[in-house]
Formats: C-alpha cells, structure tokens, sequence
C-alpha cells in the first residue's frame, strides 16, 4: 500500500518567516502535486513535479520533487496571512490509473 | 467557465435516512471523482469514473454507499442508511486526460452531519 505522510501536521508562524513542509513515502511515485486548500472550499493544484530532482517555484513558493521521486517539500519565503491553509500533497503514478494517493496535509496559519 | 457543482452545500440529517449528494463535473472532462474528507483520515477517494463507467471503487466503505453516473454532465453519491459516522465533507473532482498527472478540479463541498 503506497503511503504519504506530510510533516509538520500543524504550523503556526508570524507573518514575513519561512518555512518549510514536507512530503515522504517508502514508494516511488511518477508524479507528485501539491494543492492547497482554504477553509470552505476544495483543495486547488498549485503545482505537479514529475522529474526527480525538479524544483519549480510560484513566486514565493519554491516545490522539490527528490531525486529517487519518493519525497517532496514545499519551501514558503517571507510568508503572508493569504498563505493560511491546508498543504496537501498528491502522488500519481504512471499509466491509465488516474487514482492519486492522499497525505494528511500540513494545516498553515500565518498570523499578522 | 463555471467550475463543479456540488449540492447541496450543507446536509443534516438524523441516523437511518438516505442522503444524496450530486455533482455536476466541468464541461468536457472525462473523469469524475467522490471524496470524503475528516479530520482523523483526511482525504479519501471513495470511487471514480472514465467516461461515466466506474473504474475503482474500493474506497466505498460498504454496501450503503452507491454512486451514480448516467451522463457526463452528472452524478449521484447515495447513502442509505446513514450513520453518524458518515459526517464528513463529500467532494466531488473532476479531470480530463490519461494519467495521475492531471489537475483534479474540485468542488466546493457538502457538509454531512448525521445525527
């Protein structure tokens, strides 16, 4: 049974810190995404790493996807009250199976 | 372009009556998804369909739940009975192309209490 476990769980920082959370399995994976999820709402994709190695940044968010596709991080510069949320990362694997595999998440609160 | 649709948005109701739960997926994917989320085993898929036939269903817990699509512009989470333990907030995605690479576009929710 292929497994994600984020770490931390819970976070809670002042506003303009960095930071950083992340993402391990025991099982390779082809892809892995990175959604976030804000109170009342469905979680939305942020970014899909697929290469080991890979890093992408989204402004103040920089992604790495480790180099044998097991592990994951997600590293926030300088971050702001509108990072607040549920960090969610997702495993994919290759071929027709559409089935992601789901970590727990890592709940953000960036206080002002 | 309107996202998913999910309704209703909020869902209380008391042990032992049937829920259901409906989605309408983006215009044009081909994948649609059920999640139930809770605080102690966060998201789980419940089942997803390709073209409107189911693909995987082992994530449905037992025999009371059921899903439906009979187009591609709609389906139905169905339980019955409910039990308190089914309160969780049930999520809909959905998603075109071939592989788990592809973004899932979520909707918005519906919260079950199950008193």
């Amino acid at each position: 049974t292929q497994l994600l476990e984020q770490s931390p769980q819970f976070l809670s920082i002042q506003e303009g810190e960095n930071l950083t959370v992340y993402c391990n399995s025991s099982s390779v994976f082809s892809s892995l995404q990175w959604y976030r999820q804000e109170p009342g709402e469905g979680p939305v994709l942020l970014v899909t790493v697929v290469t080991g190695g890979e890093v992408k940044k989204l402004k103040r968010l920089t992604f790495q996807f480790g180099d044998a596709r097991k592990d994951s991080s997600l590293h926030i510069t300088a971050a702001q009250p509108g990072d607040t949320g549920l960090y969610l990362c997702a495993g994919g694997n290759a071929g027709n199976n559409r089935k992601l595999i789901w970590g727990l998440g890592t709940s953000l609160a960036v206080n002002p | 372009d309107a996202g998913v649709i999910q309704s209703p948005r909020h869902e209380v109701t008391e042990m032992g009556q049937e829920v259901t739960l409906r989605c309408k997926p983006i215009s044009g994917h081909n994948s649609l998804f059920w999640y139930r989320q809770t605080m102690m085993r966060g998201l789980e898929l419940l089942i997803y369909f390709n073209n409107n036939v189911p693909i995987d269903d082992s994530g449905m817990p037992e025999d009371r739940f059921s899903a439906k699509m009979p187009n591609a512009s709609f389906s139905t989470l169905k339980i019955q009975p409910s039990e308190p333990r089914d309160s969780a907030v049930y999520f809909c995605a959905s998603t075109t192309g071939t592989s788990g690479t592809d973004t899932q576009y979520f909707g918005p929710g519906t919260r079950l209490t199950v008193l």
